[in-house]
């Protein structure tokens, strides 16, 4: 079982907006920030959100994450087929002094 | 753009060494303010992260896999690799390479920013 929670699947259809969560502990997400990751199959995974909300260069600004307390989410809005994917969320944890993940959100577009 | 690629053998037997390189391209892996790591995934888990090492040498492991991994850099073949000892079928998963880049001034932050495909290995005999 994964330190940080996900929900195991999540579900739109095109052009509605998404939200996944992703729920930690004081040691992980409560003291450190939130990156997301996206996972196709057969690809590298690909960094989408860093530091609770920052996203790199050539990501779309329809993803989005934000951070309180010991939760993290992202948001997808105007979602794409090209979105359905697995997604990650991650964040150091003092307790191991690495990174932890969730176990994942598997995100069907309709 | 700096690029990561994985490569050992598919197929491991129990109770010996899983061994997978990691090769770099595209940029140096002596630049300062970045970690060089291991990440394996379990069918249908969340990734795993194995540990760490800097272009210095210094490396950091999981806890729950010390005593049987061991991580090396080689900055002349712009490398590093993984050794996981007596593995079983619990070792059996998705193994990647990624970059974590350390940013921030007063206050540190990490990502990874740079992935590998990722290589399946399975321990079956």
């Amino acid at each position: 079982q994964s330190v940080v929670t996900q929900p195991p699947s999540a579900s739109g259809t095109p052009g509605q907006r998404v939200t996944i969560s992703c729920s930690g502990h004081r040691s992980n997400v409560g003291s450190n920030t939130v990156n997301w990751y996206q996972l196709l199959p057969g690809t590298a995974p690909q960094l989408l959100i860093y530091s609770n909300n920052q996203r790199p260069s050539g990501v779309p600004d329809r993803f989005s994450g934000s951070k309180s307390g010991t939760s993290a989410s992202l948001a997808i809005s105007g979602l794409q087929s090209e979105d359905e994917a697995e997604y990650y969320c991650e964040a150091w944890d003092d307790s191991v002094n690495g990174p932890v993940f969730g176990g994942g959100t598997k995100l069907t577009v309709l | 753009q700096v690029r990561l690629q994985e490569s050992g053998p598919g197929l491991v037997k129990p109770s010996q060494t899983l061994s997978l390189t990691c090769t770099v391209s595209g940029g140096s892996i002596s630049s300062g303010g970045y970690y060089w790591n291991w990440i394996r995934q379990h069918p249908g888990k969340g990734p795993e992260w194995i540990g760490y090492i800097h272009h210095n040498g210094n490396t950091w492991h999981n806890p729950s896999l010390k005593g049987r991994l061991l991580i090396s850099i080689d900055t002349s073949k712009s490398q590093f690799s993984l050794r996981l000892s007596s593995v079983t079928a619990a070792d059996t998963a998705v193994y990647y390479c990624a970059r974590i880049t350390e940013a921030g001034t007063h206050s540190y932050y990490y990502y990874m920013d740079v992935w590998g495909r990722g290589t399946t290995v399975t321990v079956s005999s």
